[in-house]
């Protein structure tokens, strides 16, 4: 059964850090590996899509890894701003297309 | 295209009574998934839908739950006789097949 563990459950740095959070799954059988941002109170929205045969993504300040043979993947987010603020999740889809999730790290940046 | 909508965002209902959630997908998107989601918490699967075709649900979805998706366009969500358990987030999401999902804003259940 494939679990999803995401450390560190909370984490708060100055503004201006960059800072890496981390994934970990237990079956390296997935179909792609998704990071999402949630805002309190809100729904989901995607920031990264790693598809099972590619190493990383970038978009903006944020870079993406993913390691299949280690079942990890890191979240870079460079120069932190307080608008980073939110819980970050990920998901890895597996083979039946269903999403399986972390807890999520809940990220405060202080001005 | 406004994206995955839901309605209500949120609802505060009496123990034992029945609540109903909607969703709209993104048009032309054929799976559907309803996901739950408690405080501090990722989501937790309950169901999806392949077009009209209720194709997977979860343990979780206990007899009081029921989802359609009647034309393959919107969706419901149905929970009878709530519980203060039930209380938490409702996603829905969707998906052109199996590649970047996305999701609404969520309805709030608060059962007192």
């Amino acid at each position: 059964k494939q679990e999803v563990t995401q450390i560190p459950a909370a984490l708060s740095v100055p503004e201006g850090e960059n800072l890496v959070l981390n994934c970990s799954f237990t079956d390296s059988a997935i179909y792609n590996l998704q990071w999402f941002r949630q805002d309190p109170g809100k729904g989901l929205t995607s920031l990264l899509l790693i598809q099972s045969s590619q190493r990383e993504q970038t978009s903006g300040r944020l870079n993406a890894s993913l390691d299949k043979s280690s079942g990890r993947s890191t979240l870079y987010i460079a120069a932190s701003q307080p608008g980073d603020s939110a819980t970050y999740l990920c998901a890895v889809m597996d083979s039946n297309y269903q999403l399986i999730w972390g807890a999520g790290t809940k990220l405060i940046i202080k001005p | 295209d406004t994206g995955v909508s839901q309605d209500p965002r949120h609802k505060i209902t009496k123990r034992g009574q029945n609540v109903t959630f909607r969703c709209d997908p993104i048009s032309e998107h054929n799976r559907l998934y309803w996901y739950r989601q408690t405080l501090g918490q990722g989501p937790e699967f309950l169901t999806y839908f392949q077009n009209e075709a209720q194709l997977e649900k979860s343990r979780l979805l206990s007899d009081r739950f029921s989802a359609e998706r009647p034309k393959g366009s919107f969706s419901t969500l149905e929970i009878q006789r709530t519980e203060q358990g039930d209380s938490a987030m409702y996603l829905c999401a969707s998906s052109p097949g199996g590649n970047t999902i996305y999701f609404g804003e969520g309805s709030w259940l608060t059962v007192v």
